[in-house]
């Protein structure tokens, strides 16, 4: 069965600072993967997503993620951050080819941003 | 496109009452998830449709949930009887598969359901 790991629970970081927010999946096929954000009170929307060609995906407000296959890893990255992207992140999959499918979600790596 | 609808946004409830909880999907998606979001257990997909056809439930925690999907553009899960541990935000998403473009899923914004 398929499975997201997501290991930071909590990331505490300044504005300007560095982010890389880590996924593991596990999953033998092809898979299709997400980022999703949820800021407070909202619901989830769609960061990033991989389905096929370059590794390196690039997404809304600055933030990208790189397929890693021989790790099993979808890694969310973004250079600087601002205070408005406190949210909850999650990395997500499911399997290729369908959209239909079930998409497994991982339990969020909630992101706090200090001013 | 208004994007995934659901209702209603928040809703309190007494132990023992039945709750009704409704989604519409984006027009021309043709399939629509149930989750549940709760601080302990974070997202967990609840059940699954594709064209209207209910594909797993196995998500459904127990006997006194149901979900039905009777057209394309409407679904319902219905909790009876509600109990304070179904206490939980509740969201709907649809997704459409178009040859090689998978989008994701677009999510509604949610009910807050608090049983009390």
């Amino acid at each position: 069965a398929q499975s997201v790991s997501q290991h930071n629970h909590h990331v505490i970081l300044s504005e300007a600072a560095s982010l890389e927010l880590g996924c593991n999946y596990s999953y033998g096929g092809t898979v299709n993967l997400f980022w999703y954000v949820q800021y407070p009170g909202q619901h989830l929307q769609l960061l990033l997503k991989y389905f096929s060609g370059d590794p390196l995906v690039k997404g809304i407000k600055g933030f990208e993620a790189e397929f890693i296959k021989s790790k099993f890893s979808f890694n969310l990255r973004k250079p600087s951050v601002q205070w408005s992207d406190t949210a909850e992140y999650f990395c997500a999959v499911n399997e290729g080819y369908s959209s239909a499918s079930k998409i497994i979600f991982g339990s969020g790596t909630r992101l706090s941003i200090r001013p | 496109d208004a994007g995934v609808i659901q209702s209603p946004r928040h809703e309190v409830t007494e132990m023992g009452q039945e709750v009704t909880l409704r989604c519409k999907p984006i027009s021309g998606h043709n399939s629509l998830f149930w989750y549940r979001q709760t601080i302990m257990r974070g997202l967990e997909l609840l059940i699954y449709f594709n064209n209207n056809v209910p594909i797993d439930d196995s998500g459904m925690p127990e006997d006194r949930f149901s979900a039905k999907m009777p057209n394309a553009s409407f679904s319902t899960l219905k909790i009876q009887p509600s109990e304070p541990r179904d206490s939980a935000v509740y969201f709907c998403a649809s997704s459409l598969k178009t040859g090689g473009q998978l989008g994701g899923y677009t999510f509604g914004s949610g009910t807050r359901l608090t049983v009390v």
